[in-house]
């Protein structure tokens, strides 16, 4: 069984770039959370898909925005990238709409300058 | 609105010591609460959960937790701690209904003294 696997790994970007970050969800799993975690925090929640619909948001602005594809594998862009994106962006996945476990990925280490 | 307070950013306990890492939540309903493990540069591990079955939870590694409602706690445990527990624990909330997000602590750095 394929655990969550994220892509890249780290990645370095400029003020008001875009990014985009991938996610592979664990096998059967059909809901994809995203969280940012700042160094030396807890991860904040930014979205969650279900089936390829949106079904939650956390307190991020619209330029961080998602998609979910059929195989239930997950991006996560962000617009118009600031200093302060520089964080720890990790995946999660989980089996259906529910309070169930997630499995969160290794993470991607963004770095803004 | 779900809170989660992990009281402690820091502990250190000598090798073979007790540890303990606490957690309060706050929720108007009977919450699903996790501890998960961060090991430096990597992702989140499961330690263990408490879904309102047993209210004494047993995890990987030797950890355990205690769902205690009246105190609104759910500390974490160990008998005897190893150097490799040695990394950031998290504690973490999540809703029985609506969107299942988790909601996180800011974390406790546990150090294992030699």
């Amino acid at each position: 069984e394929t655990g969550v696997t994220q892509s890249p790994t780290h990645l370095i970007k400029t003020r008001g770039q875009q990014v985009t970050l991938r996610c592979s969800s664990q096998s059967g799993h059909n809901t994809v959370s995203w969280y940012q975690q700042a160094l030396g925090q807890g991860p904040q929640f930014i979205f969650q898909y279900y089936r390829e619909e949106e079904n939650g948001r956390g307190n991020f602005p619209p330029r961080f925005s998602g998609l979910q594809f059929p195989n239930y594998s997950s991006e996560l862009n962000v617009n118009a990238l600031e200093l302060d994106d520089s964080a720890l962006y990790l995946c999660a996945s989980s089996l259906g709409q529910g309070p169930d476990t997630q499995y969160f990925g290794p993470g991607t280490r963004l770095t803004v300058l | 609105a779900q809170s989660v307070t992990q009281l402690g950013s820091h502990v250190s306990v000598s090798e073979g010591a007790l540890v303990l890492l606490r957690c309060n939540y706050s929720s108007s309903v009977p919450p699903y609460l996790f501890w998960y493990v961060q090991y430096p540069n990597q992702g989140l591990q499961l330690l263990l959960k408490y879904t309102s079955a047993a209210t004494l939870v047993k995890g990987i590694n030797g950890f355990e937790a205690e769902f205690k409602k009246s105190e609104t706690s759910f500390h974490l445990t160990k008998p005897s701690a190893h150097m490799s527990d040695a990394a950031e624990y998290f504690c973490a909330v999540t809703s029985t209904s609506g969107t299942y997000k988790y909601i996180f602590g800011t974390g406790t750095r546990l150090k294992v003294l030699a």
